[in-house]
């Protein structure tokens, strides 16, 4: 299995502004995800970061509002931009170890509040 | 949307076995069942998976009917800390890795 670090574990930010959320893996991965739980929900996938290359997004996500970068094996970071309430969840970013069927490892979660 | 179908809240005795059902009747013949679960305040946690047959592990069983339109995850004997909601999802061979979340069962377990 991973161990997956995910930046900050928390925060309150203003109306407006970006936050950046960093995911890091104790290992090199072969499949990063970035998923977004909104209160009192399941989780759902944003998108798919690909190591050097452009994100995959699923529908209703686009990169402008969710830059994701993935400069190596070990680590992404995901962007909330131009916050709003609607903004409010857990961001969570999640791995896949190896080839073939394998289960995904998840962080802890990034717990945002938007003001 | 999610290609399964659970109950949204079970209650199991501390000590007792918890089965946990799960329908997935337009499974494909090259997609798995995942169990994963998600204790308050912590990313989701993988459980079990299988194909066809009968998995266990240090967690669980999965037993996955023979038509394997339907599941059930069994915890055999459930403690407090196995108060979670549980998530079955079915994924492809093709493995993009994508996993889609329903709305899980709530499996609250009582002293």
């Amino acid at each position: 299995s991973a161990v997956i670090s995910q930046k900050p574990s928390r925060d309150i930010c203003q109306r407006g502004t970006s936050l950046t959320i960093q995911c890091q893996v104790d290992s090199q991965v072969t499949m990063m995800f970035w998923y977004r739980q909104q209160p009192g929900q399941s989780l759902t996938l944003i998108a798919t970061a690909n190591q050097g290359s452009e994100a995959t997004y699923e529908s209703g996500f686009v990169i402008d509002k969710f830059p994701i970068s993935r400069p190596n094996l070990t680590f992404s970071t995901l962007t909330v931009s131009n916050m709003s309430p609607e903004d409010s969840s857990i961001y969570l970013c999640s791995v896949g170890v190896g080839q073939g069927h394998q289960p995904q490892h998840f962080g802890d979660g990034t717990r945002l509040s938007i003001l | 949307d999610a290609k399964t179908t659970q109950p949204p809240s079970m209650d199991c005795a501390e000590g007792r076995a918890a089965n946990l059902p799960c329908n997935h009747s337009t499974i494909s013949g090259n997609e798995y069942v995942y169990w994963y679960r998600q204790i308050h305040s912590q990313g989701p946690q993988y459980i079990i998976h299988g194909l066809k047959n009968n998995e266990t592990n240090e967690m669980a069983s999965l037993i996955i009917t023979e038509d394997r339109k339907s599941s059930t995850l069994i915890l055999p004997h459930a403690t407090l800390r196995d108060t979670a909601v549980y998530y079955c999802i079915v994924q492809s061979s093709s493995n993009t890795g994508k996993l889609i979340f329903g709305q899980g069962t709530t499996l609250q377990v009582k002293p």
